[in-house]
């Protein structure tokens, strides 16, 4: 099964508002990923964030991470239209070579 | 840099066929990956590949096999294609597996089973 679920499925916000997805997954990991995936192409990493983080940025985006909980969240601010896009975390359970991917958010920013 | 190839781009084939999808990375990384992704899913494992001469089993290996050919290469190959295979299919690589870095992926194969 999936390790890793994001939530909500999809989601539609105004150019300019922020977007939050945020990803549960089952069993210890070593880092977790976010990925962004355009229509019929194939994934292009975002951000990384390790087991010992709690947080971390880049550019627009913001990554938490609480392994207590084991979920993270994923912050675009000041989304744009080019952001319009499926987000995927995934994540390598720890002791395995193995990336996990969840099913995915599915952003619409409406210009 | 090309980063990763694949190819074809888009396949057709009937029940029963067999073909061999092909993957290319330029980067020297030391693992590789094949993922299907069917509509409105994320991305299932097939097979990894950690080293050049290693591979190992993902999620969902039944009916599929793999050769890591070399460092810069990893085919994926469906001997007796059924329906349930229709699926884009990607490859991807990493850099050193220890530190579990980042993916980079190809642009996909579209794969219709008929």
């Amino acid at each position: 099964s999936q390790q890793g679920e994001e939530d909500p499925q999809a989601l539609s916000i105004q150019e300019g508002e922020n977007a939050t997805m945020n990803c549960s997954y089952k069993t210890s990991i070593n880092n977790l990923q976010w990925y962004r995936q355009n229509s019929g192409r194939g994934l292009v990493h975002l951000i990384l964030i390790r087991s010992n983080e709690r947080e971390k940025h880049s550019g627009r985006l913001r990554v938490t991470l609480d392994t207590s909980k084991k979920s993270s969240s994923l912050l675009i601010t000041a989304s744009r239209a080019a952001d319009t896009a499926s987000y995927f975390c995934a994540t390598v359970p720890s002791g395995t070579y193995k990336y996990i991917f969840g099913t995915g958010t599915r952003l619409k920013v409406l210009a | 840099n090309a980063g990763v190839t694949q190819t074809p781009k888009f396949q057709v084939l009937k029940t029963g066929q067999s073909m061999t999808l092909q993957c290319a990375q330029d980067m020297n990384h030391n693992s590789m990956y094949w993922y299907r992704q069917d509509p409105g899913m994320g991305l299932r494992l097939i097979y990894y590949s950690a080293s050049e001469g290693t591979t190992d089993k993902g999620e969902v290996p039944n009916g599929y096999n793999v050769s890591r050919l070399n460092k810069r290469e990893f085919s994926l190959r469906l001997e007796s294609a059924a329906p349930s295979q229709t699926s884009v299919y990607f490859c991807a690589s990493s850099g050193d597996t220890a530190y579990y870095n980042e993916q980079f992926f190809g642009p996909g194969t579209r794969l219709t089973v008929l």
